[in-house]
């Protein structure tokens, strides 16, 4: 693996089926972020994580939950998955979450949709 | 609340220059980003400002006003690979990126 990836690509999911969108990165980055991205808005943040261990809740976290077990990994579940919750996915990473040059290397992302 | 503010859509000719605003209300400010995404792609990082003043980077340049909570993204010698969405982010007190909507970039020949 070079940089970060998600899984799947695409996904169509029934409305209240749990789902959960894999990112790995092998940059050793501490810092990863899940993102929504919908047309005429910006880039959204769900949930993000500084450091393996711990997650904090971005902008948009209802309905959506992470974990950090460790460096690479910073999956998204769905618990129950709603018709709002059709979008295009990204993770991201950064070396650290703080001042600094650290710009955020994002995933080629996950699209979504919800019937 | 917070805000970042650019043009919805632009268009330009092959060759050209141009110039992408971006405005910004946020709670603090700990830097301003630029990104391009083509369309169906992820956003790949572009520039850093964090003082005030140009950066310059190849064919692209960014500027920064923290005083006039404003930035601009400078494109010269227009390609038709210069055909993308630009996003224009703000780093706020809490080191979180807050997203503008993006400014469609039209390269026409």
């Amino acid at each position: 693996i070079a940089g970060i990836t998600q899984a799947p690509t695409s996904q169509i999911l029934a409305a209240g089926r749990r789902m959960t969108l894999r990112c790995t990165q092998d940059m050793r980055h501490n810092a990863m972020y899940w993102y929504r991205q919908d047309l005429g808005l910006g880039l959204r943040l769900i949930h993000y994580s500084n450091t393996a261990g711990t997650t904090g809740k971005g902008e948009v976290p209802d309905g959506y939950s992470v974990s950090r077990a460790n460096t690479d990994d910073f999956p998204l579940t769905l618990a129950s998955a709603v018709p709002s919750q059709t979008s295009v996915y990204f993770c991201a990473s950064s070396l650290t979450p703080g001042q600094g040059h650290n710009e955020q290397f994002f995933g080629p992302g996950t699209r979504l949709t919800v019937l | 609340g917070q805000n970042i503010d650019q043009p919805t859509e632009m268009t330009a000719t092959e060759g050209a220059i141009v110039q992408i605003n971006c405005t910004y209300q946020t709670s603090g400010f700990n830097g301003l980003f630029w990104y391009q995404q083509h369309a169906g792609e992820a956003p790949t990082f572009l520039s850093y400002n964090v003082l005030d003043g140009l950066e310059e980077k190849g064919r692209f340049s960014s500027f920064l006003s923290r005083s006039k909570g404003y930035s601009y993204l400078l494109l010269k010698e227009l390609q038709m690979k210069d055909s993308a969405s630009y996003l224009c982010a703000v780093r706020d007190s809490n080191y979180q990126l807050i997203w503008g909507a993006g400014t469609k970039l039209i390269i026409k020949p």
